[in-house]
């Protein structure tokens, strides 16, 4: 266990349709990323906040958006979804800010599947 | 970041040693060398990472060539459960008040075999 919560775990929904992923970091983790992966694109990075700002930006559709809040929870919103956004959507947290080490790496957690059908 | 090369797939007979390859030859100097890996479709995990120095934990050992263009991830007694894609990831050192995001690749699919 990562210490990093993602809800919910299956999410299947329709074409057209919008829909929130939540992620808890790991307590004490001031850094949030958020990666896609799919059969055919492998894992991507999204998008990553750092104490509710947004950081780094990579490959986010301009249909998606995400936001880190005052507990440091972060969601992700995938609106007008078309099928090939299905995929398996991953939530990492860090701590950042202090010198390399494995307490700082990035853990993940368990991912949201979202199906659109 | 440096791009990466690992094969795509290895077996690997249990309570042996997993050898897994990766070639970094446009590194940095001052890039590191990270491993994860991923069970499947659950979400990745750190495992060890290195600068030119070989390096060790309780899950694997790191050993990086003297001139930095490739390394090794050594997995001493392999188990069923070692059975995973590795990925070997290169990033520049991580600078204070922030993380970079992770850039994976393909990744080797270790298969261990009972």
């Amino acid at each position: 266990d990562s210490g990093v919560t993602q809800t919910p775990k299956h999410l299947i929904t329709a074409t057209g349709q919008r829909v929130t992923l939540r992620c808890s970091p790991r307590s004490g983790d001031l850094s949030v990323y958020w990666y896609q992966q799919s059969l055919d694109q492998g894992l991507q990075f999204l998008i990553q906040y750092y104490n509710g700002e947004e950081r780094a930006k990579g490959n986010i559709l301009e249909r998606f958006s995400a936001q880190q809040f005052p507990d440091l929870h972060s969601e992700l919103n995938l609106s007008s979804l078309e099928l090939g956004d299905s995929a398996l959507y991953f939530c990492a947290s860090s701590v950042s800010g202090i010198p390399l080490g494995p307490q700082n790496e990035q853990f993940f957690g368990p991912g949201t599947r979202l199906t659109v059908l | 970041d440096a791009k990466t090369t690992q094969p795509p797939s290895m077996d690997c007979a249990e309570g042996r040693a997993a050898n897994l390859p990766c070639n970094h030859s446009t590194i940095s100097g001052n890039e590191y060398v990270y491993w994860y890996r991923q069970i499947h479709s659950q979400g990745p995990q750190y495992i060890i990472h290195g600068l030119k120095n070989n390096e060790t934990n309780e899950m694997a050992s790191l050993i990086i060539t003297e001139d930095r263009k490739s390394s090794t991830l050594i997995l001493p007694h392999a188990t069923l459960r070692d059975t995973a894609v590795y990925y070997c990831i290169v990033r520049p050192p991580i600078s204070s008040g922030s993380a970079r995001q992770l850039t994976f690749g393909s990744g080797t699919q270790l298969t261990v075999l009972p």
